[in-house]
């Protein structure tokens, strides 16, 4: 059964730290891995979207590595703001699969002050 | 949310009522997705539509029905027969259903049944 899982399930940081978020997949053919941020009560917002090629992929802030070796990936959030407090999500989609995503749990992100 | 729009933000039903929720995208996009987001649970597709006129069943389809009349419209409707349908709900569009394209998401309808 394709799968992806997330951890940590929360995780409460301070403003200014740097924060890493990890995700686990067992979805296969692969075709690629995205990251999306979710505030509360709003819909997702795509933060990177990664191949089978890429290795890393950067949005400001936000930076996601993929290893498909060991179907690992994980969002380093540098230098992190209040802003940044929400659910992040990670999500794996198959080849041929007309766009059909599967979605992890999500990682609920806090910066507090 | 780009350009897709979801109305209500919330809805309330009486159980045993059916309702329809409202997403329409000026994207020009070919391929819409209805998504139920539970508490701790990863999203789960509902119905998906690749084209006008044609849509498919996702992983929870049973107690919800769709139509595609229209390329910019993709209306849901939750029936009586959606035995847990309170849920936040979410729509999505895609240009085509190739899977390497992104997946834009609705800002979201909240539904409570009682």
């Amino acid at each position: 059964k394709n799968q992806v899982e997330q951890s940590p399930q929360s995780l409460i940081i301070l403003e200014g730290k740097n924060c890493t978020l990890q995700c686990n997949y067992t979805v296969s053919p692969f075709s690629n891995l995205r990251w999306y941020k979710q505030d509360t009560g709003r819909g997702p917002v795509s933060l990177t979207i990664m191949t089978f090629s890429e290795n890393t992929k950067s949005n400001g802030r936000y930076t996601a590595t993929l290893d498909a070796d060991t179907k690992q990936s994980s969002l380093h959030i540098t230098a992190s703001q209040l802003s940044d407090s929400a659910s992040y999500i990670c999500v794996v989609s198959v080849v041929g699969g007309g766009n059909k995503l599967t979605f992890g749990t999500g990682t609920q992100l806090k910066v507090e002050l | 949310d780009g350009g897709i729009t979801q109305s209500p933000k919330y809805l309330f039903r009486k159980e045993g009522q059916n309702v329809t929720l409202s997403c329409e995208q000026n994207l020009n996009h070919d391929a819409m997705y209805w998504y139920r987001q539970d508490p701790g649970q990863g999203l789960r597709l509902i119905y998906y539509s690749q084209i006008v006129n044609d849509f498919q069943k996702g992983d929870i389809a049973e107690g919800y029905s769709v139509s595609r009349e229209k390329k910019e419209s993709f209306p849901l409707t939750v029936t009586s027969a959606q035995k847990n349908p309170t849920a936040f709900y979410l729509c999505a569009s895609t240009i085509t259903g190739d899977s390497s394209y992104e997946q834009y998401f609705g800002p979201g309808t909240r539904l409570t049944v009682t």
